[in-house]
């Protein structure tokens, strides 16, 4: 079956501005968690969402948010972009809320955005 | 403060000898404790888990032990291979439920030299 698929796979936007990106979690899965990747900090939760709700939120200023649609799938926006929020972007989804079981969470390869 | 270590420098490993990544963390009480790995460009794959009652755990030629009392897990990749040079990120779920998203470590880079 198809795995977790975001786009776009990267994007160059101006301070200031706003993006959007977007998730599709295979096919079953209702749950969805967004990370951020940077060099210095690593892999940092941002939120998850299950069933169109979200359920946590990581330490990120309000200017990121996201949603989740009926059907699974989720976006995240992020407006007034700073230098500093250039990252990896990457979703994960599992069938049920959580990733404590393991192996239940798979990654999508993650949307390069690249704020200048 | 809640802190997790990996080696931060890149570990290059001789091709078919063992590979021992290790993982430290401060502060949290993890429920479990998993291992990924990351290629160039891509998102995470998971690999392993170990649960904090749980001593060692094998798959095929990888072997993760966890040991609650150091606080540390050790991930052992056995008869390495240049396939198997790759990042490498241990990940922590405090509740057991993953409610609050997984804590990764900022990974350890493995060369496997043929």
């Amino acid at each position: 079956k198809a795995g977790v698929t975001q786009t776009p796979r990267y994007l160059i936007k101006t301070r200031g501005q706003q993006v959007t990106l977007s998730c599709s979690p295979i096919s079953g899965h209702r749950s969805v968690s967004w990370y951020q990747q940077t060099p210095g900090q690593g892999l940092q939760f941002l939120f998850e969402y299950f069933s169109e709700t979200q359920r946590n939120k990581g330490n990120f200023p309000g200017r990121f948010s996201g949603r989740q649609f009926s059907n699974s799938r989720s976006e995240m926006n992020v407006s007034t972009l700073e230098l500093g929020d250039s990252a990896l972007y990457l979703c994960a989804s599992s069938l049920l809320p959580g990733q404590g079981t393991g192996g239940d969470a798979f990654f999508g390869q993650g949307t390069r955005l690249t704020v200048v | 403060s809640q802190k997790i270590e990996q080696n931060s420098e890149a570990l290059n490993i001789q091709e078919g000898k063992t590979a021992t990544l290790t993982c430290n963390y401060t502060n949290y009480s993890p429920a479990y404790l998993q291992w990924y790995r990351q290629d160039p460009g891509r998102g995470p794959v998971f690999l392993l888990l170990i649960r904090e009652n749980e001593k060692e755990k094998r798959k095929e030629r990888l072997k993760v032990t966890f040991d609650t009392t150091l606080k540390q897990s050790l991930f052992h990749i056995t008869a390495s291979q240049p396939a198997d040079s790759a990042t490498y990120l241990c990940a922590l779920d405090e509740t057991g439920g993953g409610a609050d998203g997984l804590t990764f470590g900022k990974g350890t880079h493995l060369i496997i030299q043929p």
